[in-house]
């Protein structure tokens, strides 16, 4: 089967830094996605990656080994305005894509 | 910015009616939608996958003849919901992407659904 695992909840302090991981085994590779879903609203696209290594995109960076079926989604300098949940998605050889559960971020003073 | 509008934002009805939402690409067009029902502290699930022009692919367990998809053209797919119950309230999203392989999906504010 097709599954992607992401922590259910994690708890940060406003300033600091996070690391949401998730691990995936699909049938196929053709990218992978995180999206940030704010309550009762639809998904907005963070990052994309399809090649090993680190993409950076202000205070938040998506890495990818597609040789151990993990990424993270880094974020630093945390805001309130960050919490959220956060999906990984992977797109498999049909272009389908595959969700995970999301992360429910909570940040805190 | 690729945009993506749904209509409505949010519908109230009675159990029995059957409801239909909207769903346009406003500045590109869409070979591909997406129609995805999410219930409260769970994540998306995909529904169904419409091409334009041909019928929608639906996924298991989704009742095809209780949501009804139609993609009629490159930039309107519509999900009606027949005869819907209580259980059927959720967050109905759709998403949409230029090509099959395009990079990235571009979601639909989403439509909140209440069936009293």
């Amino acid at each position: 089967g097709q599954n992607i695992d992401q922590p259910t909840e994690m708890t940060a302090t406003e300033g600091a830094i996070v690391q949401i991981n998730c691990t995936y085994q699909t049938s196929g590779f053709n990218g992978l996605f995180w999206y940030q879903q704010h309550a009762g609203e639809a998904p907005t696209f963070l990052s994309y990656n399809v090649l090993d290594g680190l993409e950076e995109k202000g205070r938040f960076s998506s890495f990818l080994s597609r040789s151990k079926g993990y990424s993270y989604l880094l974020l630093k300098e945390l805001q309130m305005k960050d919490s959220a949940s956060y999906l990984c998605a992977v797109k498999n050889s049909n272009y389908q894509l595959i969700w995970g559960a999301g992360t429910k971020l909570i940040i805190k003073p | 910015g690729a945009v993506v509008s749904q209509h409505p934002s949010w519908v109230i009805c009675k159990s029995g009616t059957s409801v239909k939402i909207e769903c346009r690409s406003l500045d590109f067009q869409a070979t591909t939608m997406f129609w995805y029902r999410q219930f409260p502290k769970q994540s998306l699930m995909l529904m169904a996958t419409s091409n334009e022009g041909s019928k929608a692919t639906y996924e298991q367990g989704v009742e095809k003849d209780k949501f009804l998809i139609n993609h009629a053209s490159l930039t309107l797919s519509t999900l009606t919901v027949t005869s819907a119950h209580p259980e059927d309230s959720s967050f109905y999203i759709c998403s949409a992407t230029p090509g099959q392989e395009s990079s990235e999906q571009f979601f639909g504010p989403g439509t909140r659904l209440t069936v009293l």
